[in-house]
């Protein structure tokens, strides 16, 4: 069964840097696209990029580069850092595995909710 | 950026319902379509990729159909454990999006 969880700081200031680590269990992360989508309180999902076991990735460009996405294979872990945060960037982050060419999204770690303040 | 507009953003409906929920893209994302259903507290779930394709373990009173820049969610025979927020999303073109959510309650 693979299974995702989020770690990271809960409580970040505002101009800091936002860290978040998902690890992966039950899956290898050479494999599939690896996510981070997140979801500000009462609102909808914004998808923020997504990292492929190559190395490669790609960002919401809302996030004008401020969102860097890497990869741990030895630890089997992906991770998010969001620079210069706002209390816009105030959300539950979910990191998720993109699972083939249909662009699905098919296991998501829990969340892990993020206070810029 | 694609913009995915689902309607309606709530719904009312009874146990043993059948419901519909639409989502139209701005542009055409071919089948790049997944629906998700989300409960309080908790992350989103599969429910159909590829517009029409059932997730696996997915009950089969979910289905999913459309193509281009319209696609539809129907739940036939609602049962107690469906109501929740249901989301389309669009995997076609970078920056993938989300549809804003349909909130589906109890009548």
């Amino acid at each position: 069964q693979v299974q995702l969880q989020e770690s990271g700081p809960g409580l970040v200031k505002p101009s800091e840097t936002l860290s978040l680590t998902c690890t992966v269990s039950g899956a290898s992360i050479n494999s599939s696209f690896w996510s981070w989508i997140r979801q500000s309180p009462g609102k909808g999902l914004e998808w923020i990029g997504y990292i492929y076991y190559s190395g490669s990735a790609n960002y919401n460009p809302s996030l004008q580069s401020r969102a860097t996405i890497s990869a741990d294979t030895s630890k089997n872990q992906f991770s998010l850092r969001l620079t210069s945060v706002t209390a816009a960037d105030t959300a539950v982050y979910y990191c998720a595995r993109r699972r083939d060419g249909t662009g699905r999204l098919d296991y998501w770690g829990q969340g892990a909710l993020v206070t810029v303040s | 950026d694609i913009q995915m507009t689902q309607s309606p953003s709530s719904l009312s409906a009874s146990v043993g319902d059948r419901v519909t929920i639409t989502c139209r893209a701005s542009q055409t994302v071919i089948s790049y379509l997944s629906w998700y259903q989300q409960k309080p507290g908790k992350a989103p779930n599969l429910l159909i990729y590829a517009a029409s394709s059932l997730q696996t373990g997915v009950p089969s009173r979910f289905s999913g159909s459309g193509s281009g820049t319209e696609f539809t969610l129907t739940i036939t025979s609602l049962q107690p454990e469906d109501f929740a927020t249901y989301y389309c999303h669009q995997s076609y073109r970078i920056p993938y999006t989300f549809g804003q959510g349909t909130k589906l309650e109890i009548k």
